[in-house]
């Protein structure tokens, strides 16, 4: 069966400070991995998608990047936080097909910028 | 503006009751997904629909895609407190999938 992993589950991080949250998929092979960014209370904003290594697909133009260094890890990175940063990061996998695109989401990463 | 428009946006009920909360967009979908999030965790997925008109039933929930497969509706029976959580739907279309912004639901015993 597939699992997917994220870490840190919290991290409190000053303003300015670099980020890397990570993300792993057990189980499956070439997915399709995705970054959202969810606000208190509301949907799931798409970041950043990734059909492959190396392959990244920007949703948002913010200083966020992201990296596929491996075909089963997924790297969320900032150079500076800033305060608009904070709020709930989900890694989402999903097979590739062109139909039906169900994902399953890790457990999240809590992100506080002070 | 959402791709997907889901209302309401919070729903409180007391448990036993019925509900209905609905997910529209004016874009057509291959696919449908509802998933239901508890605080502090990520999506988990609930259904997929697929064929316009389709109706899917898991247990007290019962989900249906518009004929248009432009826009679905979750149906739940008896609502217990357990099913409290943020319901979202996600529209999948051209390799592609977005998501509604959630209805909250709170059961209270």
């Amino acid at each position: 069966s597939q699992t997917i992993h994220q870490w840190p589950a919290t991290l409190v991080q000053p303003v300015g400070s670099p980020l890397s949250l990570e993300c792993t998929v057990e189980g499956t092979s070439n997915p399709n991995l995705y970054w959202y960014r969810q606000a208190a209370g509301r949907g799931l904003q798409l970041l950043f998608y990734s059909v492959g290594i190396g392959q990244i697909s920007s949703e948002v133009p913010q200083n966020l990047s992201a990296s596929r260094p491996q075909d089963r890890q997924f790297i969320l990175s900032s150079k500076k936080l800033l305060l608009s940063d904070s709020g709930f990061y989900l890694c989402a996998w999903s097979k590739g097909t062109r139909v039906i695109n169900e994902q399953f989401f890790g457990p999240g990463t809590r992100l506080t910028v002070l | 503006t959402q791709l997907l428009e889901q209302s309401p946006q919070f729903l409180s009920i007391q448990e036993g009751e019925n509900l209905t909360v609905y997910c529209n967009s004016s874009s057509v979908f291959s696919s449908l997904q509802w998933y239901r999030q508890e605080p502090g965790e990520g999506p988990v997925l609930l259904v997929t629909v697929v064929t316009g008109g389709e109706v899917k039933k898991l247990k007290r929930l019962t989900f249906q895609f518009g004929d248009a497969r432009k826009d679905s509706s979750l149906h739940i029976t008896a609502a217990q407190p357990g099913d409290t959580g943020l319901y979202l739907c996600a529209g999948a279309r051209n390799n592609d999938m977005r998501f509604g912004a959630g209805t909250r639901l709170t059961v209270k015993p």
